[in-house]
């Protein structure tokens, strides 16, 4: 089946450690973008990537890293610079270019601090 | 990207018609209306979009206003499962750009 796929579903930080979230899209989507939602609240863009190799800072970048190697794949890192990382994570992927463009969106991660 | 204002909830009997208005007073002639929503703990789902005429297909219906400064999404025969958080946004369609996702409505179907 084709979507996006994040896992995993639930990941625990520790104090100082740095954490990566998966995020693989096999719907051959050339944009793919990280959100970061709190209790009850909307969306926040922390990066997103057009295309490979290539990313840009979205609201909320301080404290997050990520890469674009392959067109399928766009890991976040929550570095221990990120001080409330406690949030849900949702990937999301895009089409380039069609006049129906339109935000896929994965199942999330929900990373707690312990 | 236009703002949009959205009642924090809203109730609805299983089986009856669920209208989800949205305020988008600023909106501009290029800035399209899409909804998606959120059922508890799961990603946000497309629903539908649109920019002057209004929009159907398999999961609601979509009606805009003629000055297009508000919206109605109407689930036509709501479920338990229709159950979530509904967020209306309005955006230039370029691709590459994020779509900004404010607080929403959050839809109780009531059995």
């Amino acid at each position: 089946d084709g979507g996006i796929t994040q896992s995993p579903k639930y990941l625990f930080r520790k104090e100082g450690q740095n954490v990566t979230l998966s995020c693989e899209q096999n719907l051959n989507h050339d944009a793919m973008y990280w959100y970061r939602q709190d209790p009850g609240q909307g969306l926040r863009l922390i990066y997103y990537s057009q295309i490979v190799n290539d990313f840009q800072k979205g609201d909320i970048a301080e404290g997050y890293s990520v890469s674009r190697e392959k067109k399928e794949s766009f890991p976040l890192t929550v570095t221990s610079a990120q001080k409330n990382p406690t949030a849900f994570y949702l990937c999301a992927s895009s089409t380039s270019g069609s006049y129906q463009e339109t935000q896929y969106f994965g199942p999330g991660t929900r990373l707690l601090v312990l | 990207d236009a703002k949009t204002t959205q009642p924090p909830s809203m109730d609805c009997a299983e089986g009856r018609a669920a209208n989800l208005p949205c305020n988008h007073s600023t909106i501009s002639g290029n800035e399209y209306v899409y909804w998606y929503r959120q059922i508890h703990s799961q990603g946000p789902q497309y629903i539908i979009h649109g920019l002057k005429n209004n929009e159907t297909n398999e999961m609601a219906s979509l009606i805009i206003t003629e000055d297009r400064k508000s919206s109605t999404l109407i689930l036509p025969h709501a479920t338990l499962r229709d159950t979530a958080v509904y967020y209306c946004i309005v955006r230039v369609r370029n691709y590459g750009q994020n779509f900004v996702f404010g607080p929403g409505t959050r839809l109780s179907v009531l059995p």
